[in-house]
């Protein structure tokens, strides 16, 4: 089975904190993504990465980077967080590029900024 | 950019009773995926469907990829209290690896 975890499921930090966000993946998958998802928006991608060292602004990069030293791990951080930015944070993982390939998802952060 | 559109939005409904969902868009996809998201957890797949006109079934779970490619149903027989959460349909287009989402139902069966 896919594992996808995330390093915390509840998250409480300060305005202008930089906040990092961890996720990891068992399964030798190319691709990661992050999401945020909000009430009445859905589910937004932020940032994904087709390999090591890679990643791609998604719809929503303002105030976020990433980053992917190995290829189980990637990682979401916010270099000063804002109250905007309290939300339920989502890590995805797919096997390889192409469109048939399917998401699997981890159990969520949810990060409250205060 | 692609959108999707799911509908219903929310649904009350008696246990034991079917249900039925849908997703449409304005652009063609190659996968149609559907999740099911219980409160404070990330989102489980539910079924995959690869071929237009493809129809899967995971237990009381039917899906269909329409055959236009635009559309994607999902259908719950017998429903039962557990079925509770937001369903989310989901597109794999042209831009390889990035999903499109639908807005999510959400379901709630009452005993």
């Amino acid at each position: 089975d896919v594992k996808v975890t995330q390093s915390s499921r509840y998250l409480v930090k300060r305005t202008g904190e930089k906040v990092f966000l961890e996720c990891v993946q068992d399964m030798d998958h190319e691709n990661m993504f992050w999401y945020r998802q909000d009430p009445g928006l859905g589910l937004r991608l932020i940032y994904f990465s087709y390999d090591v060292k890679m990643k791609e602004k998604g719809d929503i990069p303002e105030g976020y980077s990433v980053s992917r030293e190995k290829k189980e791990r990637f990682s979401l951080i916010l270099e000063s967080a804002s109250t905007n930015q309290t939300s339920m944070y989502l890590c995805a993982s797919s096997f390889e590029q192409g469109t048939t390939d399917t998401q699997y998802f981890g159990p969520g952060t949810r990060l409250t900024v205060l | 950019g692609q959108q999707l559109n799911q509908s219903p939005q929310s649904m009350f409904i008696q246990e034991g009773e079917d249900v039925s969902m849908n997703c449409t868009s304005s652009s063609i996809f190659n996968t149609w995926l559907w999740y099911k998201q219980d409160p404070g957890e990330g989102p489980v797949l539910l079924i995959a469907l690869y071929k237009a006109g493809e129809l899967t079934s995971n237990g009381r779970l039917t899906a269909q990829f329409g055959i236009t490619r635009k559309d994607s149903f999902l259908n719950i027989s017998a429903s039962i209290p557990s079925d509770v959460g937001i369903y989310f349909c989901a597109g794999l287009g042209t831009s390889y690896g990035k999903l499109t989402f639908g807005q999510g139902t959400i379901l709630t069966v009452h005993p």
